[in-house]
């Protein structure tokens, strides 16, 4: 079975510092796809970015980008230049089954809290 | 384009009583899935649909059923509830194909069983 574990609850960070995310994965599958998903207070969850397996090049949205270690079953979550809106839970995922449904098994969490 | 919706947004039951949440996808998404998300067990997967069928279940009692109708709209029926059922209910939708397309999530239900 997959899994998905996050090691950190609670993260804080100062407006316009640098902060990493971190979370291991355990699959048997050759073939997958990794996220980091945010929830806002919300509640509404919010692809943050993806990580297809086979790509080498790790994945980059603007201010987010991945670390991502295949042989090592990590995939970290680094926010640049943090704003106060980042502030979230922020859920590290990843899809089961090989790709071939949409189950997606998330980690347990990590509360971001940005500082002013 | 409308995003996912949920209906409704709050519920409240009693013990034993029956619910039945709905999830209208995105226009032209044929897969819908269901999470149950709770503070001591986190989000777990209930179960996908597509085309009208269920194409995966998680590891939920019988108690949890779901259904999609031909517009891809698809509901997720609670029996007999139990206090444990207390969580937000979110639902996804992704374009046809599989996961490697995005999963939009809708704003979720709110369930209190007193």
């Amino acid at each position: 079975a997959q899994t998905v574990t996050q090691s950190q609850p609670e993260m804080s960070v100062q407006e316009a510092e640098t902060v990493t995310l971190s979370c291991t994965y355990d699959t048997s599958e050759s073939d997958y796809y990794l996220f980091w998903y945010k929830q806002p207070p919300s509640r509404q969850m919010i692809l943050v970015i993806r990580q297809e397996a086979y790509k080498q090049q790790n994945a980059t949205e603007n201010r987010f980008s991945v670390n991502f270690q295949k042989a090592a079953k990590s995939f970290s979550l680094k926010i640049s230049d943090s704003q106060l809106g980042d502030a979230a839970m922020y859920f590290c995922a990843s899809l089961g089954d090989g790709g071939a449904t949409n189950k997606l098994i998330f980690g347990t969490g990590t509360l971001l809290a940005v500082q002013p | 384009k409308a995003g996912v919706t949920q209906t409704p947004r709050y519920l409240i039951k009693t013990r034993g009583q029956q619910v039945t949440l709905s999830c209208s996808p995105i226009s032209g998404h044929r897969s819908v899935s269901w999470y149950q998300q709770t503070p001591g067990q986190g989000l777990q997967f209930l179960f996908e649909y597509f085309s009208e069928t269920q194409r995966n279940k998680g590891n939920f009692p019988g108690r949890f059923s779901g259904r999609q109708f031909s517009n891809s709209r698809s509901e997720m029926n609670v029996s007999t509830l139990e206090l444990g059922d207390s969580a937000l209910y979110l639902c996804a939708s992704s374009p046809p194909g599989t996961g490697r397309d995005e999963q939009f999530f809708g704003p979720g239900t709110r369930l209190t069983v007193l």
